[in-house]
């Protein structure tokens, strides 16, 4: 079946540092690939998506890439902030089936 | 008011014992999903349902069992608790559709002694 492996952590950087987390995937069809955020004590939010291959999603200073070729989605953010310590989750979804996500890794940004 | 509610927020109970997670939306989105979140194991999918005649078992179904009350309402329950069931449960929706996103309640920490 579909299934997400992430690098699972956790991940400890200071203020400014470049952050990428990795993911990968498997699906037999052609899913959508998504980011997901949890804040301490808080359901997981959207950070941002790519419904195909070479879309690119971004939001907040944080961006992601579908790769088909290497089936990947790997998170990137260039000067990481103490306010964006927290569980980042990949995920995907093929939407005649249900969504599978990553084990999560946690962030945290030190000052 | 939050666009998915899950009740309570907090339970503990005794081995066991039958216990029931309750969830409800408001975004009007036909699917619904229940997942359990453990530390380093990350989402795992429990149950899910694409409408209220359509019920369909995650990865780990066995020991709960769901109930779709109606569009916006979709029920989790355990019915003889165990310890390895406690953990932090989800409950989300989503449309129907391609690249739809997930919308997350706060969450339910169930705790079994």
């Amino acid at each position: 079946g579909d299934s997400v492996t992430q690098m699972e952590g956790p991940v400890t950087l200071s203020e400014e540092a470049f952050l990428t987390i990795n993911c990968t995937y498997t699906a037999t069809g052609y899913p959508s690939l998504f980011w997901y955020v949890q804040y301490p004590g808080e359901g997981l939010q959207l950070l941002l998506k790519a419904t195909k291959a070479d879309d690119k999603g971004s939001n907040k200073g944080f961006e992601a890439t579908y790769r088909k070729e290497t089936t990947s989605f790997h998170l990137e953010k260039g000067s990481v902030q103490v306010s964006d310590s927290a569980v980042y989750f990949c995920a995907l979804s093929d939407h005649s089936r249900d969504m599978r996500f990553g084990a999560g890794t946690r962030l945290t940004v030190k000052p | 008011d939050a666009d998915v509610t899950q009740t309570p927020r907090n339970r503990i109970t005794k081995t066991g014992k039958r216990i029931m997670l309750e969830c409800s939306q408001t975004k009007g989105h036909d699917r619904m999903y229940w997942y359990r979140q453990d530390p380093g194991l990350g989402l795992r999918l429990i149950y899910y349902s694409f409408d209220v005649k359509d019920i369909n078992k995650g990865e780990i179904s066995d020991g709960y069992s769901v109930s779709r009350q109606a569009q916006a309402k979709f029920s989790l329950s355990l019915e003889s608790a165990i310890p390895n069931q406690t953990a932090l449960y989800f409950c989300a929706t989503a449309s129907s559709g391609e690249g739809t996103e997930a919308f997350f309640g706060q969450g339910t920490r169930l705790t079994v002694v």
